[in-house]
């Protein structure tokens, strides 16, 4: 089993709508959850921890739950530029890992 | 903010030789750089971490004489795929870490390298 799952989707969407992507982890003695971007051919880059208690910015909003292990974003009022991979990433041991991320087209 | 250079960002080798692909800190010190590489479509896998002054540790599957790793300075981590087969084209990340939990992982902006 993976250490960090993730639906490879993709999922297209229009513009506008909202948008949710789901993630699971196995290692229960993971210490800290985020999410990242990813476009194509290019570095993943942070947009944004994920708490017990929800993390808000903007149109995204990012929720741990420790206790089955799974963790969400939800992109409200989607935007072209929001088209990108979403890698659900694990942090333990000093060590990141990523999920296999879940690529998103936000259709005109 | 903190930038890591990694270069080259693409190069094309022929089977059999070896190619070194570079990360440098541009302004700060770089204690631990970690090595990822990608497949087209799938996540980010962790080769191996490096600390300056110290012998790099591998990965479970990754052979250390396949990828060389060398982090001789605070600012510089090279990673050296050795007698590359096609099978090696990848893309290749570096990642320097600042001690400051997920804030502090910097990421270069990947090699690909393709085998031919």
């Amino acid at each position: 089993r993976k250490e960090v799952e993730q639906d490879p989707g993709p999922f297209n969407v229009p513009e506008g709508a909202t948008v949710a992507f789901n993630c699971t982890y196995s290692n229960s003695a993971s210490q800290s959850f985020f999410w990242y971007r990813q476009d194509c051919r290019k570095e993943p880059k942070l947009l944004m921890s994920v708490y017990s208690s929800g993390n808000e910015d903007g149109r995204f909003t990012a929720q741990l739950n420790r206790a089955s292990q799974y963790i969400s974003l939800l992109i409200r009022d989607s935007k072209l530029s929001d088209s990108a991979t979403y890698l659900c990433v694990a942090l333990g041991n000093e060590k990141l890992t990523f999920g296999t991320g879940t690529r998103l087209t936000i259709i005109p | 903010g903190a930038v890591v250079s990694q270069h080259p960002s693409r190069v094309i080798c022929k089977s059999g030789t070896s190619v070194k692909i570079e990360c440098r800190s541009l302004d700060f010190q770089a204690t631990t750089m970690f090595w990822y590489r990608q497949f087209p479509k799938k996540s980010l896998m962790l080769m191996a971490t490096s600390n300056e002054g110290s012998k790099a540790t591998y990965e479970q599957g990754v052979e250390k004489d396949k990828f060389l790793i060398n982090h001789a300075s605070l600012t510089l981590s090279t990673l050296t795929v050795t007698s590359a087969h096609p099978e090696d084209s990848s893309f290749y990340i570096c990642s320097a870490s600042l001690g400051q939990g997920v804030y502090g992982y910097t990421f270069g902006s990947g090699t690909r390298l393709t085998v031919v």
